[in-house]
C-alpha cells in the first residue's frame, strides 16, 4: 500500500534553512505530481508547492516564493523541500502528499513533521 | 489570489445532515474536493471531483457544486464525523478553505 514518511523538521532559528525529505513507497512515484501541504498549530491546511512528474515543472504559493524550493529524486522516490530564510511563520506541521494524475486533490498524505522557526 | 470561504463551526445532532459549504467565485465551474481531519491526524479525503467518493469512504458523505457553492452532506450523522472539514479547488495552485469544526451532539 502507499506509505508517504516525511522526516527532517525540528526547531530551527529565524533566517536559517532546513530541508525535508519524504520517502515514498508503494506507487510508481514518478508517475505521480507530489506535494507539500503545511498546517500551522491549530490552523488550517496551507498548500506550499507542487513538482509534477520528471521534475521539470514546479508551483509555489506566494507564501514561500523564492524562499522555498521543492525538489524529487525518482530514482530514490524520494521528494524534498529545502526551506531557506525561514520565518516564524513557517512553523507548521508540513505533510508531503500525493494527487491523482488526473487532478491536484490529495488522496495520500504522509504523517507529518513539525517544523518550529524560533530563536 | 483565489479565495474559499468556510462557515467556522456547524453543529449536527446525531442521526441528521449536516451540510458543510464551501463559497468561492464561479466555484461551479472548478473541481472541488473535500477532507476529513481529526485531531492529531494527517487529512483523509472524503469527496473529490466534486461529487466522488474514494473507496473506503461511507455513502452517506456526498458532494455537490453550483454557482458560487460547493456543499459536503454528511447523511446520518455519526459521533465518528466530528472532525474539522476542508473543501479545496486547483488551478495552477491549490486552495483550501479556512475550515469547518463539525460537532455531533
Amino acid at each position: 500500500q502507499v506509505h508517504l514518511v516525511e522526516s527532517g523538521g525540528g526547531v530551527v532559528q529565524p533566517g536559517r534553512s532546513l530541508t525535508l525529505s519524504c520517502a515514498a513507497s508503494g506507487f510508481t512515484f514518478s508517475s505521480f505530481p507530489m506535494h507539500w501541504v503545511r498546517q500551522a498549530p491549530g490552523k488550517g491546511l496551507e498548500w506550499v508547492a507542487v513538482i509534477l512528474y520528471d521534475g521539470s515543472n514546479k508551483y509555489y504559493a506566494d507564501s514561500v516564493k523564492g524562499r522555498f524550493t521543492i525538489s524529487r529524486d525518482n530514482s530514490k522516490d524520494t521528494l524534498f523541500l529545502q526551506m531557506n530564510s525561514l520565518r516564524a511563520e513557517d512553523t507548521a506541521v508540513y505533510y508531503c502528499a500525493r494527487s491523482y494524475s488526473s487532478g491536484w486533490y490529495f488522496n495520500f498524505w504522509g504523517q507529518g513533521t513539525l517544523v518550529t522557526v524560533s530563536s | 489570489s483565489y479565495e474559499l470561504t468556510q462557515p467556522p463551526s456547524l453543529s449536527v445532532s446525531p442521526g441528521q445532515t449536516a451540510s458543510i459549504t464551501c463559497s468561492g467565485d464561479n466555484l461551479g465551474d472548478r473541481d472541488a474536493s473535500w477532507y476529513q481531519q481529526k485531531p492529531g491526524q494527517s487529512p483523509v479525503l472524503v469527496i473529490y471531483q466534486t461529487s466522488r467518493r474514494p473507496s473506503g469512504i461511507p455513502e452517506r458523505f456526498s458532494g455537490s457544486n453550483s454557482g458560487n457553492t460547493a456543499t459536503l452532506t454528511i447523511s446520518g450523522t455519526q459521533a465518528m464525523d466530528e472532525a474539522d472539514y476542508y473543501c479545496q479547488t486547483w488551478d495552477s495552485s491549490v486552495v483550501f478553505g479556512g475550515g469547518t469544526k463539525l460537532t455531533v451532539l
